[in-house]
């Protein structure tokens, strides 16, 4: 089956960093892959849609600036989540559907980003 | 505004017995319809998929669709404590590359 890594699994890191997360798809390629973000015991919140060689497209109230997505190529996405500070820490979620009509998302591992 | 509605739960119902989880969706030109799967603490995972009215099995899941009451279910028999977590009802509702419209879920507890 089709198969989306992410990476890294977790990070800690001080208020101010910059955090990179990385998406695959291992198997399949995806002009389209999606980034979530779900806070504890809350529902699953997209936050942009990445498509390969152009801009994301975000969703209301998501800061552009401060979320940099990138798709390079048809198994690549990052999100870059710039300057993070503690309210940036959540549980980070990509997702990509293959390329064929009818076809369901499948989900990265996820990356769980804690910003002291 | 195309919506998935779910109820939250949380569900409980005892080991052996069958889970029912429902979803509706208001779009009615939605073509194919999803079960996931998520454990507290890690991503959702596909369990299921139907595109077509009526039932689909799948060991010990059911999906059931009903297009003209806008209406899919899920089953589960033989319900294990290890099936306790939250199922996401998920519809393709616009097509193409436009993202699965999810319901927020419904949590579901076995118990032993």
């Amino acid at each position: 089956g089709a198969v989306v890594s992410q990476h890294p699994s977790w990070v800690i890191c001080k208020s101010g960093t910059s955090v990179k997360i990385e998406c695959r798809s291992l198997d399949f390629q995806a002009t389209t892959m999606f980034w979530y973000r779900q806070f504890p015991k809350q529902s699953l919140m997209l936050m942009a849609t990445s498509n390969e060689g152009s801009k994301a497209t975000y969703e209301q109230g998501v800061e552009k600036d401060k979320f940099l997505i990138n798709h390079a190529s048809l198994t690549l996405s990052t999100l870059t989540v710039t300057s993070a500070h503690p309210e940036d820490s959540s549980f980070y979620i990509c997702s990509a559907r293959e390329q064929l009509t009818n076809q369901p998302q499948h989900f990265g591992d996820g990356t769980r980003l804690s910003i002291l | 505004q195309k919506e998935v509605e779910q109820n939250s739960g949380p569900l409980s119902v005892p080991e052996g017995a069958i889970a029912s989880l429902n979803c509706t969706y208001s779009d009615r030109g939605s073509q194919s319809f999803f079960w996931y799967r998520q454990y507290s603490g890690k991503s959702p995972e596909l369990i299921m998929f139907i595109y077509s009215n009526g039932d689909k099995e799948d060991g010990r899941f059911t999906a059931q669709l009903n297009k003209a009451s806008q209406y899919v279910s899920l089953l589960i028999r033989d319900s294990q404590p290890s099936d306790s977590a939250t199922y996401l009802c998920a519809v393709n509702i616009q097509g193409g590359n436009t993202p699965l419209v999810f319901g927020k879920g419904t949590r579901l507890s076995v118990i032993a």
